[in-house]
C-alpha cells in the first residue's frame, strides 16, 4: 500500500532564517506530488506541483521554492522566511490522473 | 474560471440530525468532484469522489454525495451525524490533469 511521509509535523522558525519541508511517498512510482499551504480559516492554497523529477510548476509567485531531487520525494525550502509563510503545510501525492489526492499528515509552521 | 463555493463557513447540528453541506462548481467540462474531511490539526482525508455514472456516491463513515450538473452542485449528506464528525470538510474539483481546485470549506461542529 502506499504511504506518505511529511516531516516535521511542527516547527517554530524565526522571520530570515531558511525552511526545508521534506515530503515521500512509498508504494507507488511517478506520483504527481503537491504542496499546499492553509492558512488560518482560509482553503488550501496550492503552491507547488511536480510531475516528474526536476518539472516543477509554481503556483504562485511567492518567497518559497521546491524541489525533486528524487521521484518520491518532493521538498519545499526558502532561503529566508516572512512572518507572512506562516500556516499549515500539506503535502499530497496522486496518481496520473484524477484520482483524488492522499494528503500528509502536515507541518504547522509558525514564523515569530 | 474554475471555482468551487462553498456557501456556509460554519454548520452547527445536533447529534443524531441530518446533514447537508453544499458545493458549487463552475467548471466548463465534465468535472471531476471530491469531498475530503480535516480533523484539528491534521492532514486531509477522501471522503469520496465522482467521476461519472451514478450521480449518487457512496463514501466513507456513511457519507454520500449527488452530483447534480444542471445546478452545477456536488453537496455532501449523511442521515444522521455523530460527534466525532464535528471537523472541517472541503469540496474539490479537478481542474484539469494535475491541479485541484479546493473550497474554502466548512466547519461542521456537532451538539451533543
Amino acid at each position: 500500500s502506499q504511504t506518505i511521509h511529511q516531516w516535521p509535523a511542527t516547527l517554530v522558525q524565526p522571520v530570515g532564517s531558511p525552511l526545508s519541508l521534506e515530503c515521500t511517498v512509498e508504494g507507488t512510482s511517478n506520483p504527481n506530488l503537491y504542496w499546499y499551504r492553509q492558512a488560518a480559516g482560509r482553503g488550501l492554497q496550492l503552491l507547488f506541483y511536480s510531475i516528474g523529477i526536476d518539472q516543477i510548476s509554481s503556483e504562485v509567485p511567492q518567497n518559497l521554492s521546491a524541489s525533486r531531487p528524487q521521484d518520491r520525494q518532493f521538498i519545499l525550502s526558502s532561503k529566508k522566511l516572512l512572518l507572512s509563510d506562516s500556516g499549515f503545510y500539506l503535502c499530497a501525492w496522486s496518481r496520473q490522473g484524477n484520482y483524488g489526492y492522499t494528503f500528509g499528515s502536515g507541518t504547522r509552521l509558525t514564523v515569530v | 474560471a474554475q471555482s468551487v463555493t462553498q456557501p456556509d463557513i460554519h454548520i452547527t447540528v445536533s447529534e443524531g440530525a441530518s446533514l447537508e453541506l453544499r458545493c458549487n462548481y463552475s467548471y466548463g467540462a465534465t468535472p471531476y468532484l471530491f469531498w475530503y474531511v480535516q480533523s484539528p490539526g491534521q492532514g486531509l482525508q477522501l471522503l469520496l469522489k465522482y467521476f461519472s455514472g451514478d450521480t449518487l456516491v457512496q463514501g466513507i463513515k456513511g457519507f454520500e454525495a449527488e452530483f447534480k450538473r444542471s445546478q452545477s452542485s456536488f453537496n455532501l449528506r449523511k442521515p444522521s451525524v455523530h460527534w466525532s464528525d464535528a471537523a472541517e470538510y472541503f469540496c474539490a474539483v479537478g481542474a484539469g490533469t494535475y491541479k485541484y481546485i479546493f473550497g474554502t470549506g466548512t466547519r461542521l461542529k456537532v451538539l451533543a
